[in-house]
């Protein structure tokens, strides 16, 4: 059975700091993961999606990378802001039949000016 | 451009009180359908998924059902609300099971069983 876990459960930075969120899962067989982020009491936004095949994604300060073999990715946050406060979650497809996504239970960070 | 409905954005309900949400996507046709259930301090629960008009799949047994009345609208119900109901629900579509282009997430029904 697909577990995802990520650390840290909790993150407080400065302004400034670069980051990286870790996601680990335990099933290599998967389709894709996917980064979002969730303001409290809000959807999730969906920052970036990495094919199986790939090996990372960027986007603006975001880089997220895959290594699937070992079931990990990160997610690496350049020159933090504190809009970028919130909870991220990774999420992984499974290559079953199911088209679920299962997801970690979220970083929530808290960038401080 | 694809988008997704969702509403109302807060609800405040009595217990035993009948519950209806809804979802609407825009700009695809032929979506997979999904409902989860996030509660205070606790992850994403998948509660139903649909593939087609009129096909559901539960995930967990409890006091809430869906159903799927049109090819892009998603509707979640209960006849009589518990307590344990109340949490964020989000409606989420993907096309190709979400192997392509991943998961959209609409922006959740925060409700309160009273």
């Amino acid at each position: 059975k697909q577990e995802v876990t990520q650390i840290p459960a909790a993150l407080s930075v400065p302004e400034g700091e670069n980051l990286v969120l870790n996601c680990s899962f335990t099933d290599s067989a998967i389709y894709n993961l996917q980064w979002f982020r969730q303001d409290p009491g809000k959807g999730l936004t969906s920052l970036l999606l990495i094919q199986s095949s790939q090996r990372e994604q960027t986007s603006g300060r975001l880089n997220a990378s895959l290594d699937k073999s070992s079931g990990r990715s990160t997610l690496y946050i350049a020159a933090s802001q504190p809009g970028d406060s919130a909870t991220y979650l990774c999420a992984v497809l499974p290559m079953d039949s199911s088209y679920k996504l299962i997801f970690g239970s979220g970083t929530r960070l808290l960038v401080r000016p | 451009s694809q988008t997704i409905h969702q509403w109302p954005a807060t609800l405040v309900q009595p217990v035993g009180s009948p519950l209806s949400l809804e979802c609407t996507v825009e700009g695809t046709s032929n979506p997979n359908l999904y409902w989860y259930r996030q509660a205070a301090g606790r992850g994403l629960q998948l509660l139903f998924y649909s593939v087609g008009i009129g096909q559901i799949s539960s995930e967990v047994p409890q006091n809430l059902s869906a159903s799927r009345p049109q090819d892009r609208q998603f509707i979640l119900s209960s006849k009589k609300l518990l307590l344990s109901d109340s949490g964020f629900y989000l409606c989420a579509w993907s096309v190709f099971g979400g192997s392509k282009d991943g998961y959209t997430f609409g922006s959740g029904t925060r409700l309160t069983v009273v």
